[in-house]
């Protein structure tokens, strides 16, 4: 079955370190996404990426990086610069319909919590 | 901008309660509109979605009907269960090419 997987699905880090958290889709998809959620928060948009080697900065990219190398992964880097990174992190992928006002809805993995101590 | 309104909630109901989530939305165009519902500890999935004036999105025994003249999509469910205990976002798009607009999400909890 065709979907998005993020991994792990529980990660620790200590303060100061960067950690990178994986994205990887077999869905065909041509856009993904980065979102960030906190306790009782709704979705706030980090980065996304409509094409392979493009990408746009969100609400709240400051302390983020993402690569966009192939179509099937999105890789998010937390870095030491981001001063809140404890968070659940949602990875989800969408179909670019061009030229149609077809929308497609989002595909959503099942996130990665990260604590930073 | 664009912007999505839902009540926040918490929302509490005994099981077989009928349940009605508000949701409105401030775009121009003619967007998309969607539910999405995440259960504990996991991604959102999509409920349903209408893509124009007067559609209704079921699924699930949920429903919802597209109304531009009232600009709202409000979420409907004749008859809660238990496994119905999640959070609820409401969303917009645009287009392929624009951000999707989420709400701040509505969490439900069905009580036997």
């Amino acid at each position: 079955d065709g979907g998005i997987t993020q991994s792990p699905k529980y990660l620790f880090r200590k303060e100061g370190q960067n950690v990178t958290l994986s994205c990887e889709q077999n869905l065909n998809h041509d856009a993904m996404y980065w979102y960030r959620q906190d306790p009782g928060q709704g979705l706030r948009l980090i980065y996304y990426s409509q094409i392979v080697n493009d990408f746009q900065k969100g609400d709240i990219a400051e302390g983020y990086s993402v690569s966009r190398e192939k179509k099937e992964s999105f890789p998010l880097t937390v870095t030491s610069a981001q001063k809140n990174p404890t968070a659940f992190y949602l990875c989800a992928s969408s179909i670019v319909f061009a030229g149609t006002r077809d929308n497609s809805p989002l595909h959503f993995g099942n996130g990665t919590r990260l604590t930073v101590t | 901008g664009d912007s999505v309104t839902q009540m926040e909630g918490p929302v509490t109901l005994s099981e077989e309660a009928f349940l009605t989530i508000n949701c409105t939305y401030t775009a121009t165009g003619y967007p998309s509109l969607f539910w999405y519902v995440q259960y504990p500890g996991e991604g959102l999935q999509l409920l349903l979605k209408a893509t124009k004036a007067d559609d209704k999105g079921s699924n699930k025994g949920f429903e919802a009907t597209y109304r531009k003249e009232t600009t709202s999509f409000h979420l409907e469910k004749g008859s809660v269960q238990v496994s119905d205990s999640a959070v609820y976002f409401c969303a917009l798009m645009k287009t392929s090419y624009d951000k999707v607009i989420f709400g701040p999400g509505t969490s439900l909890s069905v009580i036997p």
